[in-house]
């Protein structure tokens, strides 16, 4: 039980459409990351927030956004989705400290899975 | 260049067996860190071991222990005494510069290893 809790867990959406997916961090984590993950690969890096700013991005295009609100809850917004958007969309949270000698404090929650048809 | 590599996509392995999974990894900070982590079917990451570059000594945690060559840039997993209740994804990463980078929790992945553990 890491204490991360996302939703929904499954949800099937059509190309074009919008998705937003949502997370819920413990208490005091002021860093939430969010990853895609596709059938057979591992989890590539969407972007992170830190104290409700964006402050790290992966190659993602812009129709992927982010908010993180000061309640330690966030959100993943996917516009005009595509076929290939179907994946596990994990959502990590942390103290965020840059001296976080304890690493063992990125908690994941149980992912989202999105198909897009 | 992949930053992380795991060569092996699927093992198979008798149970109360050791088993190690390969992970190479290439980066050119001074500061890093090397994380497995293991994927049940439920699709949440479970955090099992680290390894931090200044770290002389091998990571241990458990039936899990971390063998740490940084000189081949190698950070193998070692189970010992697999259990059935083993049998997962399991993922390399590396986290750069978090030194550095005030906030900076971002993690490269390497592609997995499925591990079964056979009765």
């Amino acid at each position: 039980e890491t204490g991360v809790t996302q939703s929904p867990t499954h949800l099937i959406k059509t190309r074009g459409q919008q998705v937003t997916l949502r997370c819920s961090s413990q208490s005091g984590h002021n860093t939430v990351s969010w990853y895609q993950q596709a059938l057979g690969q591992g989890p590539q890096f969407i972007f992170q927030y830190y104290r409700e700013e964006e402050n790290g991005r992966g190659n993602f295009p812009p129709r992927f956004s982010g908010l993180q609100f000061p309640n330690y809850s966030s959100e993943l917004n996917v516009n005009a989705l595509e076929l290939d958007d179907s994946a596990l969309y994990l959502c990590a949270s942390s103290l965020g400290t840059s001296l976080n000698l304890d690493p063992g404090e990125l908690f994941f929650g149980e992912g989202s899975r999105l198909t897009v048809l | 260049a992949q930053k992380i590599t795991q060569t092996q996509p699927g093992m198979f392995v008798q149970e109360k067996e050791a088993v190690t999974l390969d992970c190479t990894y290439d980066t050119s900070d001074q500061s890093y860190g090397l994380f497995w982590y293991k994927q049940p079917s439920s699709g949440e990451m479970i955090f099992l071991i680290y390894q931090g570059s200044y770290d002389e000594q091998n990571a241990t945690e458990g039936r899990y222990s971390l063998n740490f060559q940084k000189a081949r840039k190698s950070a193998n997993l070692v189970i010992s005494a697999s259990q059935l209740g083993d049998s997962a994804m399991y993922f390399c990463a590396m986290r750069e510069g978090f030194l550095a980078n005030f906030g900076n929790e971002k993690l490269t992945f390497g592609t997995g290893t499925r591990l079964t553990i056979i009765p």
